[in-house]
């Protein structure tokens, strides 16, 4: 089993819409939650973290977060053509809120909207 | 500079050799990582450094690999003769100290032919 798995893409979705992504994991000593987006030919670039329970909002992104599931999930509202990445889930066993760089991530999700 | 530095952009060498690849981080930065990313795959860890000395090294696959940075700012990723399966994206981070929020070079494609 991997740590961090991602579900299978590639997800496409219709502009306007809400594009989910999902994440689960397996260390339940995992504290702190990111998503990263990833360009095609780029470096990965952090969109989002979340470190309790709960909804995270942020604009048109949403992370949600169920350490009891070891799930995380990413909500894109208002979907783009400009959306359209590769997303992945990084995990860390470092607490306190902080964003390690050590980081733990699945194998990314590729999202395409389309007009 | 303004953003994390890493060269070359592009390496291909033959399997076997021995190869370099450069880091050099947000100025000021003292913490420093380096993942390896293969096609259609997350990035993996590989080495953490905090200033000199590398904190975590856990990640380095097995003894070929081998990173340095002997002054706290630039560091380097060597690489010792060189295996098609090495064939990766090699991406370096930055952070202001090990706990904010890291930041990613563009990445050196290696390809071992």
């Amino acid at each position: 089993q991997k740590e961090v798995e991602q579900n299978s893409g590639p997800l496409s979705v219709p502009e306007g819409a809400i594009a989910s992504l999902n994440c689960t994991y397996s260390d339940r000593g995992s504290q702190s939650f990111f998503w990263y987006r990833q360009y095609s030919g780029k470096s990965p670039e952090l969109i989002m973290s979340i470190y309790s329970n709960g909804d995270k909002e942020d604009g048109r992104f949403t992370a949600q977060l169920n350490k009891a599931s070891q799930y995380v999930s990413l909500l894109i509202r208002d979907s783009q053509p400009s959306d359209s990445a590769t997303y992945l889930c990084a995990v860390t066993r470092d607490a306190g809120g902080t964003s390690y760089g050590k980081l733990t991530f699945g194998q990314g999700t590729i999202l395409t909207v389309h007009p | 500079g303004a953003g994390v530095s890493q060269t070359p952009s592009n390496k291909v060498t033959e399997k076997g050799k021995y190869v370099e690849l450069r880091c050099d981080p947000i100025s000021g930065h003292t913490a420093l990582y380096w993942y390896r990313q293969s096609l259609g795959q997350g990035p993996e860890f590989l080495i953490y450094f905090q200033g000199t000395g590398a904190a975590d090294d856990s990640g380095l696959p097995n003894d070929r690999f081998f990173a340095v940075r002997p002054e706290g700012s630039v560091s380097t990723l060597k690489i010792q003769r060189t295996e098609r399966g090495d064939s990766a994206v090699y991406l370096c981070a930055s952070s202001f100290t090990g706990d904010t929020e890291a930041f990613f070079g563009q990445g050196t494609r290696l390809t071992v032919v």
